[in-house]
């Protein structure tokens, strides 16, 4: 049981390049969520997803986008860089939603955009 | 806008002593109050947490306190070791089926001196 994974742990983009962060979880959780996480400023949510197929954007949804075509995936994708996009990006599931539900979440992934 | 203000931002604390962490919100319709704690390079981990029918909780060395009238609770860590240094964010989130968002606090970093 591996539980939340991502991939890369670290990137360098250059400005205006793209990529795609990945997430994976093997706790069949249905709840599954992307934050960045900025110095000082606590962790803030992207986007979630309360099963496959079913999207929707969280606090701070400008810059990225998110498919769920299984229970396990959940990728990040950033189109066309920013530097205000460099911060770590944390992938988190959970079985149910909110405050019935603990988040598990992934190791991170360090993004720096120059 | 902070949903949940959280101070201090840092904290040193000698072995043996005790750490507290305060955290505020305004949102009446919070019901739910994680504290998560992050080592370096890793991704939050639940430590403890209270919904506001109780006014504290225990596990251990650590005891969250909550003050429903003052919108407040804290998190102290008794007998602290140099183990429990690390990064602490509370959180706060409302319950229901629905969807429902986690709001975390800016993040405290203690670091207990041995």
């Amino acid at each position: 049981n591996a539980g939340v994974t991502q991939t890369p742990k670290f990137r360098i983009l250059k400005i205006g390049q793209s990529m795609t962060l990945q997430c994976a979880q093997d706790m069949n959780h249905n709840y599954m969520y992307w934050y960045r996480q900025d110095p000082g400023m606590g962790l803030k949510l992207i986007y979630y997803s309360v099963g496959a197929g079913i999207t929707d954007k969280g606090e701070v949804p400008n810059g990225y986008n998110v498919s769920r075509s299984t229970t396990e995936d959940f990728p990040l994708r950033l189109e066309l860089a920013a530097p205000s996009q460099t911060s770590v990006y944390f992938c988190a599931s959970s079985l149910v939603s909110g405050s019935l539900g603990e988040q598990y979440f992934g190791p991170g992934t360090r993004l720096t955009v120059t | 806008q902070q949903q949940v203000k959280q101070s201090p931002q840092s904290l040193i604390v000698q072995k043996g002593g005790i750490s507290i962490i305060n955290c505020a919100y305004e949102n009446t319709a919070f019901d739910y109050f994680p504290w998560y704690q992050q080592f370096p390079g890793k991704g939050p981990a639940l430590l403890i947490a209270i919904r506001p029918d109780v006014s504290e909780k225990k596990e251990g060395r650590f005891t969250i306190s909550f003050n429903k009238s003052a919108k407040q609770f804290s998190l102290h860590i008794m007998d602290s070791q140099p183990g429990d240094s690390a990064t602490y964010f509370c959180a706060a989130s409302s319950g229901g089926a629905n969807f429902n968002k986690f709001y975390f606090g800016s993040g405290t970093k203690l670091n207990v001196k041995p």
